[in-house]
């Protein structure tokens, strides 16, 4: 399959810790994008990582890349309430069109 | 626009009807790409267009469903006979470049119930 897979598939903490998640692919890619999803509806663009990088950081998000081992890892650092969301990697491969997206993780920030 | 618009943001219609949803990208962006995404899922790959011209449609699962996107810009998704199984939220994302190698900015998505 070319889908990416995420886990953990579900995450719960507590305010102020950090959260990581990983995705995992079978495939080389050119990029390694992640997104973030509020009540299942519109994704909202978080980091885009290309596959001759290695860390990528925005703000609280740290994205690395491992190419050897095919996997990617989001760090929230900090996290609040407001991250509580959907997360998902979405891979789009080398000499492809389309870009695939995993299953997810939901991560649950508890005040 | 500011963002990508689709419409209508909800859709219920009876099964074996015809359905067109539509979708309006960001001015100037030349990708665009259809989505669906079942409830506990990720969004699953429909179709991509650069410009007017499909450029991969293999994720449209059968002949029911046929997208366009005759000047470039706005693109219409149309489902024939929809089935039950049709339901499911459909995203549409556009993107200033060819292919996803940069930032894609996704629609709030149309709901499609078929019952």
């Amino acid at each position: 399959s070319q889908q990416g897979e995420e886990d953990p598939q579900a995450l719960s903490i507590q305010e102020g810790e950090n959260a990581t998640m990983n995705c995992s692919y079978k495939t080389s890619i050119n990029n390694l994008q992640w997104y973030r999803q509020n009540s299942g509806r519109g994704l909202v663009h978080l980091i885009l990582i290309r596959s001759n990088e290695r860390e990528k950081h925005s703000g609280r998000l740290r994205v690395t890349l491992d190419t050897s081992k095919k996997s990617s890892s989001l760090l929230i650092t900090a996290s609040r309430a407001a991250d509580t969301a959907s997360y998902f990697c979405a891979l789009f491969y080398t000499g492809g069109f389309k870009t695939i997206f995993g299953a997810g993780t939901r991560l649950f920030v508890k005040a | 626009g500011a963002g990508v618009s689709q419409t209508p943001s909800n859709k219920v219609t009876e099964k074996g009807k015809y359905v067109e949803l539509r979708c309006d990208p960001i001015s100037g962006h030349t990708a665009l790409y259809w989505y669906r995404q079942s409830l506990g899922q990720g969004p699953e790959f429909l179709i991509y267009f650069q410009g007017t011209g499909a450029a991969d449609d293999s994720g449209l699962p059968n002949d029911r469903f046929f997208a366009v996107r005759p000047e470039g810009s706005v693109s219409t998704l149309k489902i024939q006979r929809t089935e039950r199984g049709d339901s499911a939220v459909y995203l549409c994302a556009s993107s200033l470049n060819q292919g996803m190698n940069t930032e894609a900015f996704f629609g709030q998505g149309t709901r499609l119930t078929v019952v």
